[in-house]
């Protein structure tokens, strides 16, 4: 049984670009919630995907913005990188009908770094 | 608002001795409670929650919380620690303002440290 797996992960970029990360979750899993993790921070929110659509968003710019496909597999992007965005970007997947008691499966995350 | 607290930075332990991680909550409602350890350069890992029922919840590679309401605290601890428990370790709580989004709030995590 595959667990929530992610790509590239590590990966370099300088101010202004765009990336793209993708999240690909567990098998059984509709949803899948992306987090941003600063070193020496907890994650933090970024926002959450089912059924295609975004259901709930963090604190975050505009800049961020996501996408989920058929598959239930999903993308991050961000654009007009900034130094600051530099942190481990976390993808994490669960069912939408147990989305108050079941935990998130989380996967080992894409290192971004903005030069 | 919702919040969570880590008040230690790193525990420091040696091994075979008994661990305790605090955290304590802030929240309106009914808290769900969770814990997670990360490695390093890996994801997160869950370890345990408290939904409702007991308020001792035992977890993953021998790890345990007691949820305790009237202090508002979900403290990890462990009977015996191993070296390779040493790691960091994140206590969450369940954003219950955006209603069943499934949105943790995490606190700032503390590194637990088990010397030989």
């Amino acid at each position: 049984d595959a667990g929530v797996t992610q790509s590239p992960t590590h990966l370099i970029k300088t101010r202004g670009q765009q990336v793209t990360l993708r999240c690909s979750p567990k098998s059984g899993h509709d949803t899948v919630s992306w987090y941003q993790q600063a070193l020496g921070q907890g994650p933090q929110f970024i926002f959450q995907y089912y059924e295609e659509e975004e259901r709930q968003r963090g604190n975050f710019p505009d800049r961020f913005s996501g996408h989920q496909f058929p598959n239930y597999s999903s993308e991050l992007n961000v654009n007009a990188l900034l130094l600051g965005d530099s942190a481990l970007y976390l993808c994490a997947s669960s069912l939408v009908r147990a989305s108050n008691t079941g935990e998130l499966f989380f996967g080992e995350g894409s290192r971004l770094t903005v030069l | 608002a919702q919040s969570v607290a880590q008040p230690e930075d790193q525990v420091n332990v040696a091994e075979g001795n008994p661990l305790t991680v605090k955290c304590t909550y802030s929240v309106s409602g009914n808290p769900y409670l969770f814990w997670y350890v990360q490695y390093p350069n890996r994801g997160l890992q869950f370890l345990l929650k408290y939904i409702t029922g007991d308020n001792l919840v035992k977890g993953s590679y021998g790890f345990e919380a007691e949820f305790n309401k009237s202090q508002t605290s979900f403290h990890l601890k462990k009977p015996s620690a191993l070296v390779s428990d040493s790691a960091l370790y994140f206590c969450a709580v369940r954003d219950e303002i955006s209603g069943n989004t499934g949105k943790l709030i995490f606190g700032q995590g503390t590194t637990l440290q088990v010397k030989p």
